[in-house]
């Protein structure tokens, strides 16, 4: 257990529907980060926060997929009309300090969208 | 070309051999450098970090970083099965973002 903690741990949905998972990362940490990871690949960097502030976002990201970090603590990843593209690993992960600082993944929330 | 590549593997080696893995990347502003070990179905664990040219050694763990060529190597002396696993590569540039290699997996055979 590293200390970041993700809910749900798993979700199954429909197509159409929308989801939203929540992250709570190791209380100290500043900087969280959101990634997508399907089967036989690395995680795919999908954005990131300093504190409450988003400052960046990948390219790939549609405009379904929306995050937030409302206090510089927990954060939310929804996805709208969800597809059944979307289906993946979702991992959030924290760190503290400079830019050699190790990243602390949570478990991860299981997205299959039906 | 991707940012930060790895040989998808699979790798097999006997128990007891060496395991070599590689990883390149694109970005000659890199700066820091990771290896995450990742068991199927658990979210990825840091080995090795690296920063600066050479060698950096941590128990059976040897990471080697050239930035000249812009490669990065993990070395796993003594393999047991339990080391059977993906090894992701993963590559932090001038800011946050980091960027994560496919993975090679790796199998040690008993």
């Amino acid at each position: 257990d590293t200390g970041v903690s993700q809910d749900p741990r798993h979700k199954i949905t429909k197509r159409g529907q929308n989801v939203t998972f929540r992250c709570d990362p190791i209380s100290e940490h500043n900087r969280l980060y959101w990634y997508r990871q399907t089967l036989g690949q690395g995680p795919e960097f999908l954005t990131y926060f300093q504190n409450e502030a988003q400052l960046e976002k990948s390219r790939l990201l549609s405009d379904r997929f929306s995050a937030e970090r409302p206090k510089g603590s927990f954060s939310t990843l929804e996805i709208q009309r969800t597809e059944q593209g979307d289906s993946a690993m979702y991992l959030c992960a924290s760190l503290e300090g400079g830019r050699a600082a190790t990243q602390y993944f949570g478990p991860g929330t299981r997205l299959l969208v039906l | 070309q991707k940012e930060v590549e790895q040989n998808s593997g699979p790798l097999s080696v006997p128990e007891g051999a060496i395991a070599s893995l590689n990883c390149t990347y694109s970005d000659r502003g890199s700066q820091s450098f990771f290896w995450y070990r990742q068991y199927s179905g658990k979210s990825p664990e840091l080995i090795m970090s690296i920063y600066s040219n050479g060698d950096k050694e941590d128990g059976r763990f040897t990471a080697q970083l050239n930035k000249a060529s812009q490669y990065v190597s993990l070395l796993i002396r003594d393999s047991q099965p339990s080391d059977s696993a993906t090894y992701l590569c993963a590559v932090r540039g001038g800011g946050f973002k980091t960027i994560f290699g496919a993975g090679t997996r790796l199998f040690v055979k008993a």
